[in-house]
Parts: C-alpha cells; structure tokens; sequence
C-alpha cells in the first residue's frame, strides 16, 4: 500500500535558525508532491508543489528539494519566524487517491 | 470570494444517530474532496467529485458513509448510523482542474463527537 511519512516528533528551533522538515515515500515514485501548511483548528493551506523533473523550487524563505532516489523531500524555513510555528503536511497523488502525511508540528521560539 | 463553507463546524451526537456534514465549495471549481482526519491517522481521502460525479470512494470507511453532489455548489457527506469511532474533524476542499496536481482549498472543517 502507498505510504508517506513525516517526522512524527515535534520540531522546535530558535528564531532566526532555518526549519528542515522532512516527507519520505514508500511503494511509489510520485510525479510531484505538495507541501500545506495547518494551523490549530483550521484547514491545511496550500504552500509549493514540487514535480520529480525539479530538484529544488522556492517561494519567499521556503525551499522544498525532491529526491527520487531516496523517496524523499525536504521542506526549509529558512530566517523562521515565531508566526511560522504550525503544523507541515506533505502530500501526493496516485491514481484517484491523495496520500497526506501525519504533519509534523513547527514551533519556532522566540 | 468567501473560501470553501462547511457546516456546522461542530457536531456533537450520540451513538446511532444520522449526522449530515454540509459543503459548499469555491465558485467556478470543478472538483471536490471530502477528508477525515484524526490524530492517529492523520488526513485520510474519503471522497473526491469532479463536475459533480464521485470519482472514487475507495476511502469510505464503510457503507455508513455516503456522500452527494446535486450540484456544483453543494455536496453533503452523511453518516448513518454514527459510532463514536467516527469522531474526527471532517474537511472538504475544493479545486479547479483535473490534473491532481491544482492546488486545493479547505475548509475551516467540521469537529464531529459521537458520544
């Protein structure tokens, strides 16, 4: 069965320091993945979507770098800031079905 | 434009009742998805239209589950009858195209109790 990950453990770093988020992938290679952003009690928001023909693509501090050999992606705050402090999800799609990672929760200290 | 409306954003109900989750997507989109999420499972696809017709509902834990889409402005999920395993935030989102790589809005989400 198709499956991602995302580290489950909580990421806490210090304002000013760069945020690395991680997804992994298993029993698929997908064509691209998307990246949200959750905050408490609200719906994920759509940040970048990145294709497997692209190895890195930015927006403002964000960079998202996409490893098909190693079925990964990275997801970098660079500059954070305490109003970065949110849950990430990672996701792709697979035929009819959208696969979302558990998240993991950014807390960015002041 | 008001962004993808859900109602109501919270559900309290005992074991067995029917619940009805409403939906009203962004304007103009043609697609339309309904997810659960929980803290052990995270965002799971229940459901997913586009121009109003299911395309797959392999994500539908079980036949207590139906979702319609009369129209291109409204879809409901629905549970019937409803245990308190079911108890989850329920989001829909919508989006424009088909590809599956278009962006996708959500909802503010519906927090279902099933006590």
């Amino acid at each position: 069965s198709q499956k991602i990950e995302q580290n489950s453990e909580a990421l806490n770093i210090q304002e000013g320091k760069t945020a690395t988020l991680t997804c992994n992938y298993t029993n698929y290679s997908p064509a691209y993945l998307q990246w949200y952003r959750q905050d408490p009690g609200r719906g994920p928001v759509f940040l970048l979507l990145i294709r497997e023909n692209e190895k890195e693509k930015r927006k403002e501090r964000l960079k998202v770098t996409f490893d098909t050999t190693l079925k990964q992606s990275l997801f970098h705050i660079t500059a954070s800031q305490p109003a970065d402090s949110a849950t990430y999800l990672c996701a792709y799609l697979t035929g009819n079905q959208f696969y979302f990672g558990t998240g993991t929760s950014l807390t960015v200290i002041p | 434009d008001a962004g993808v409306i859900q109602s109501p954003r919270h559900e309290v109900t005992e074991m067995g009742q029917e619940v009805t989750l409403r939906c009203k997507p962004i304007s103009g989109h043609n697609s339309l998805f309904w997810y659960r999420q929980t803290m052990m499972r995270g965002l799971e696809l229940l459901i997913y239209f586009n121009n109003n017709v299911p395309i797959d509902d392999s994500g539908m834990p079980e036949d207590r589950f139906s979702a319609k889409m009369p129209n291109a402005s409204f879809s409901t999920l629905k549970i019937q009858p409803s245990e308190p395993r079911d108890s989850a935030v329920y989001f829909c989102a919508s989006s424009f195209g088909t590809s599956g790589q278009e962006t996708q809005y959500f909802g503010p989400g519906t927090r279902l109790l099933v006590l």
